[in-house]
């Protein structure tokens, strides 16, 4: 199936810092979606978005299907930030309605 | 609107025992899909459900895993003679329709196997 890697797996910054998470996928995608998961496990979607960009207030995301890989952007970082960030995609062929998950992004914002 | 809400929020189980989870998806979302979470772990896909279609049960772990849906509305998933690898927090979405959509979760359920 399709393999999932995001990076960095654990990322500490100062609060106001700017912060990229990326996220890789081994095949081509029909979906992709980034998601922070809070300190109560609630999933809350922050992008939909299989191919280019779009931004949503401090939070910015590109994805470059071609070659395999999106980006998420945190800026201005706040405590409320902190969290584990997931990528998830599904596969343009086969079961493209079933989520893969990376492992995460735990990020820790400071005050 | 209501998002996908899921009950209980948390159950304490012993070994053995069957448990069932429920799950009501957003209101005129046709596709309902389950998820499990282990512990500091990314999701795994366990079922799918799309209108009256068969569900995927594919990434179901064992024969001791069944899933129900009535419809389009609420879906239920039992886990038959628990076993401590069972616990995880189990989560459930939803989506508007066929794919490719964006789907929504609900808070999940955490059960815990004693």
């Amino acid at each position: 199936g399709i393999q999932v890697e995001q990076s960095p797996p654990d990322l500490i910054l100062q609060e106001g810092a700017n912060s990229t998470l990326r996220c890789n996928f081994s095949d081509s995608v029909n979906n992709l979606q980034w998601f922070h998961q809070n300190p109560w496990g609630q999933l809350i979607n922050l992008f939909y978005i299989p191919s280019g960009t779009k931004q949503n207030g401090r939070l910015s995301a590109t994805t470059v299907a071609t070659e395999r890989y999106s980006l998420l952007y945190i800026s201005s970082s706040q405590t409320t930030d902190s969290g584990v960030y997931f990528c998830a995609v599904s596969n343009s062929g086969g079961s493209n309605y079933k989520l893969t998950f990376g492992k995460g992004t735990l990020l820790t914002v400071n005050p | 609107g209501a998002g996908v809400s899921q009950s209980p929020s948390n159950k304490v189980t012993e070994k053995g025992k069957d448990v069932e989870l429920r799950c009501d998806p957003i209101s005129g979302h046709t596709a309902l899909y389950w998820y499990r979470q282990r512990l500091g772990q990314g999701l795994e896909f366990l079922i799918y459900f799309q209108g009256n279609s068969a569900p995927d049960k594919s990434g179901l772990p064992s024969d001791r895993f069944s899933a129900e849906r009535t419809g389009e509305s609420v879906s239920t998933l039992t886990i038959q003679r628990t076993q401590q690898e069972d616990s995880a927090v189990y989560l459930c979405a939803s989506s508007l329709g066929a794919v490719p959509l964006e789907q929504f979760f609900g808070p999940g359920t955490r059960l815990t196997v004693l």
